[in-house]
């Protein structure tokens, strides 16, 4: 079975400041891991992804993460927070063997302070 | 390109009531999932269609039931509506096969509201 657990249901950051977002995944194999973004009223879009390649990934918006295999661990960070990353942010687990389905978090509300 | 793209975006139901929220796949994609995503809640995997056949399926009760059709699209059906059902819908597609490494891409949504 896999799970994920995103710690810190909301996270407020200065505008300008860096944001992250943690994310730590269970899974008795090799898992694929993504980051989605919610926009209020609207579906989810991929932020970036983990599919066994770089540890480290780079997604859209500035937005990057680390796998960290030892910590069970895929952060989200971006160095400076825009007013347009408020959203929700989630993490999601799915199996390297195929196309599974997708285990998400609760999700993170990001706000930006002005 | 057109993504995925779902209908209705609104829907009012009541309680016992039938509802069928359809999906259409991102050009060249041939799997189709469905999510549940109560209020504050992440997504709830309901099940995935892949050759017309469901292929997967999580948690849900029979109520819930889907089907695929030769162009890919997809239809989620849900029979006697509880209060509990009231939720976003997300549709998303994908392509078969390991090289694809199961990167869904999510449509809008259709929000169901059981009154």
């Amino acid at each position: 079975a896999q799970s994920v657990t995103q710690l810190g249901s909301h996270v407020s950051v200065s505008e300008g400041a860096l944001v992250l977002l943690r994310c730590n995944y269970s899974s008795s194999v090799p898992p694929y891991l993504f980051w989605y973004v919610q926009y209020p009223n609207q579906g989810l879009q991929l932020l970036l992804k983990y599919t066994s390649a770089a540890t480290l990934v780079k997604g859209i918006n500035g937005f990057e993460a680390e796998f960290k295999k030892s910590e069970t661990s895929f952060h989200l960070t971006k160095p400076s927070a825009h007013m347009s990353d408020a959203a929700e942010y989630f993490c999601a687990v799915s199996d390297y063997f195929g196309n599974e389905k997708l285990t998400f978090g609760t999700g993170t509300r990001l706000t930006i302070i002005p | 390109d057109a993504g995925v793209t779902q209908s209705p975006t609104h829907l009012i139901k009541t309680r016992g009531q039938q509802v069928t929220l359809r999906c259409s796949p991102k050009s060249g994609h041939d799997t189709v999932s469905w999510y549940q995503q109560a209020l504050g809640q992440g997504p709830q995997f309901i099940f995935q269609y892949y050759e017309e056949e469901e292929r997967q399926r999580g948690n849900f009760p029979d109520r819930f039931s889907g089907h695929q059709f030769p162009n890919y699209s997809s239809e989620l059906n849900v029979n006697a509506l509880l209060l509990g059902d009231s939720a976003l819908y997300l549709c998303a597609s994908s392509l078969e096969g390991r090289l694809a490494k199961n990167i869904q891409y999510f449509g809008a949504g259709t929000r169901l509201s059981v009154l």
